[in-house]
């Protein structure tokens, strides 16, 4: 059983539709989850993060963590052309040394249609 | 520029070549990181680095080689390329702390044939 679990998609909407991603995880080490978005042969980048369990709300984005389920979810809202990518939970648990090693899920391919 | 820079971006080699893969980041971060994304695994760390002089292996280590002589530079080195080799390579770095972004270069595409 992999670390981080992810559906791959592809997932479909309409313009000004409400997305939900979302990713379950099962080592209770982990400390920080956060959602990468990459957009067709580029490197990923970092959207959102959070720490604690609940939400946090940056623009259009919401990130929830629900740590006594082991559940993260990212909600787009009024979702745009410009959002189609792959997002990409990734959970953090601490290096030896004070780095962070990042867990990847497979990643959601995401596509807003006009 | 200022950033994460990888090259070469495209690569095309032969089974049982050696191929090096190079990272360059001008932020003086400490940590240094080599992943590769394949369709239904997403990304897994093969290497990881937290200064000069001090890697260690991350989830996919097998067949692959790392250095780290100076802060800005993380190379990666299949030192005989198979098939199973055929990813795109990320590298990435951040500074060190509880927690720190970690900032994706745009990855190098290699085919082993």
């Amino acid at each position: 059983q992999k670390e981080v679990e992810q559906d791959p998609g592809p997932l479909s909407v309409p313009e000004g539709a409400i997305v939900s991603l979302n990713c379950t995880y099962s080592n209770s080490a982990f400390q920080y989850f956060m959602w990468y978005r990459q957009y067709s042969r580029k490197g990923p980048e970092l959207l959102m993060y959070t720490y604690s369990s609940g939400n946090k709300e940056d623009g259009r984005f919401t990130a929830q963590v629900d740590k006594s389920s082991k559940y993260i979810s990212l909600f787009i809202r009024d979702s745009q052309p410009s959002d189609s990518a792959t997002y990409l939970c990734a959970m953090s648990s601490i290096l030896t040394g004070g780095g962070n090693k990042l867990t990847f899920g497979t990643g959601t391919q995401l596509k807003v249609e006009l | 520029d200022a950033g994460i820079t990888q090259s070469p971006r495209y690569k095309i080699t032969e089974t049982g070549r050696q191929v090096t893969l190079m990272c360059h980041q001008t932020w003086s971060h400490s940590y240094m990181f080599w992943y590769r994304q394949d369709l239904g695994h997403g990304l897994r760390l093969i290497y990881y680095s937290a200064a000069a002089d001090i890697t260690d292996k991350g989830e996919v280590p097998d067949g692959y080689v790392v250095s780290r002589s100076k802060t800005e530079n993380f190379p990666l080195t299949l030192e005989s390329a198979t098939r199973s080799q055929t990813s795109v390579y990320f590298c990435a770095s951040s500074r060190s702390g509880p927690y720190n972004e970690q900032f994706f270069g745009p990855g190098t595409r290699l085919t082993v044939l």
